[in-house]
């Protein structure tokens, strides 16, 4: 089944140390997406890649950088984590928009401890 | 800017019963579409329903259906015959025109009873 896949689905790391998400697709979308999930709250968005463009949130810290090095991959890298950067990180992709389709489909996330 | 409301942080409804959540939301633009997201705890976030704004019909998908009121910017999710694995957080979102970006209401926690 085509799916979006997120490795690993937890990651421990300690304050200030360097870590990398991944996430992986095969449903060859042009469009990837990153969000911050904080508990029993609506998803933030980071950033996201429009296939090879890279579009950066206003407040996205810049702590937080990401790479697309092709269709079906993206990471996301955090260069310092700190403990407010612990959170649930979610992959999600949708289809080129003048496709007329917009929903998005989200990975399984990855649960960030930072300890 | 977009906006998307969802005023209910928590609901609680028995099994077999029929639920519904609200939403409002406010947009400029004239083509947009709107979604219902389900995350169940611990689990991926999945799509429940999409309506495309330029459709009067009410999008429905099994047990699921929506009240979609354009005049009024609202967009209500009906839950018919709740069963226990609907149990989860129920994001409404908004796309509008050629942005790709959701915005998330900030969702609602529903507790189906057994």
């Amino acid at each position: 089944d085509a799916m979006v896949i997120q490795n690993p689905r937890y990651q421990v790391t300690q304050f200030g140390k360097p870590v990398t998400l991944s996430c992986s697709q095969t449903l060859n979308h042009n469009v990837m997406y990153w969000y911050q999930q904080k508990s029993s709250q609506a998803p933030k968005l980071l950033f996201h890649y429009y296939d090879k463009d890279f579009n950066n949130e206003a407040d996205t810290p810049d702590n937080f950088q990401s790479r697309r090095p092709n269709t079906s991959f993206c990471f996301l890298d955090i260069r310092s984590p700190g403990l407010g950067d612990a959170a649930m990180y979610l992959c999600a992709t949708s289809r080129d928009p003048t496709s007329g389709s917009h929903e998005q489909y989200f990975g399984p996330g990855t649960r960030l401890t930072v300890t | 800017a977009q906006t998307v409301t969802q005023s209910q942080p928590e609901m609680s409804v028995q099994e077999a019963e029929t639920v519904t959540l609200s939403c409002t939301y406010d947009t400029s633009e004239n083509n947009y579409y709107l979604f219902w997201y389900k995350q169940p705890p611990s689990r991926q976030m999945i799509l429940v329903i999409r309506q495309e704004a330029y459709k009067q019909q009410n999008a429905t998908e099994n047990r699921f259906s929506v009240n979609f009121q354009k005049a009024a910017k609202s967009f209500s999710l009906k839950i018919s015959d709740s069963q226990l694995g609907d149990t989860a957080m129920y994001f409404c979102a908004l796309v509008g025109g050629a942005n790709s970006k959701l915005t998330f209401g900030k969702g609602i926690t529903l507790s189906v009873r057994p």
